[in-house]
């Protein structure tokens, strides 16, 4: 049973590109939120997404959207990337309805130069 | 916004101590979890509170919710080099919605 997935683990981008992140939740899972962890914090919420639609957002920017497809799968999207920008995406799921654990990935580290 | 303060930053013990990481919410939550990150790696569960002045074990960790569902602790009986890693408790305002995590706290054991 594999567990939360994510691509790619690491990428280096210049400001002002764009970046796509993809996350594959744990079998069985339909809710998946986003976090943003910057070094030595502690992982800050972006969004969530359930049947395909964003359900609660975090305090950041219209730069950061998502996406998320039939098969439970989501996408970040960050435009127009700053310095500030540069950190551990981390992809979380769970099954809706279970309001416990979060089942984080591995994360998608991201380097803006 | 909501806010959610852990201390210390960081906690350096010998092997054997034990080891106490605090949690303040600025607002009362519905629930609270805890989290450990090993270096390099990302966050794992421990354990989810939910209940005014529950209080769970885990062999030899001790999970404490305040009375008024605003603070939190995790207590390590005698510390083992396993332990490294870095403690977040993150709250929440309602089940199943978004988490505040806190800053961590980083415990380093020396052997």
């Amino acid at each position: 049973d594999a567990g939360v997935t994510q691509s790619p683990t690491h990428l280096i981008k210049t400001r002002g590109q764009q970046v796509t992140l993809r996350c594959s939740p744990k079998s069985g899972h339909d809710t998946v939120s986003w976090y943003q962890q910057a070094l030595g914090q502690g992982p800050q919420f972006i969004f969530q997404y359930y049947e395909e639609e964003e359900r609660q957002r975090g305090n950041f920017p219209d730069r950061f959207s998502g996406h998320q497809f039939p098969n439970y799968s989501s996408e970040l999207n960050v435009n127009a990337l700053l310095l500030g920008d540069s950190a551990l995406y981390l992809c979380a799921s769970r099954r809706q309805g279970d309001t416990g654990e979060l089942f984080f990935g591995e994360g998608s580290r991201l380097t803006v130069l | 916004g909501q806010q959610v303060m852990q201390i210390p930053q960081y906690q350096h013990v010998q092997e054997g101590e034990d080891f106490t990481t605090y949690c303040n919410s600025s607002t009362t939550l519905s629930n609270i979890q805890w989290y450990k990150q090993r270096p390099g790696g990302h966050p794992v569960f421990l354990i989810q509170l939910v209940k005014s002045g529950e209080v769970k074990k885990q062999k030899r960790l001790t999970f404490q919710f305040g009375e008024a569902k605003k603070n939190s602790s995790l207590h390590i009986t005698a510390t083992q080099t396993t332990d490294v890693g870095t403690y977040f408790c993150a709250g929440g305002r309602n089940q199943g919605g978004k988490l505040i995590f806190g800053q961590g706290t980083e415990l380093s054991v020396k052997p």
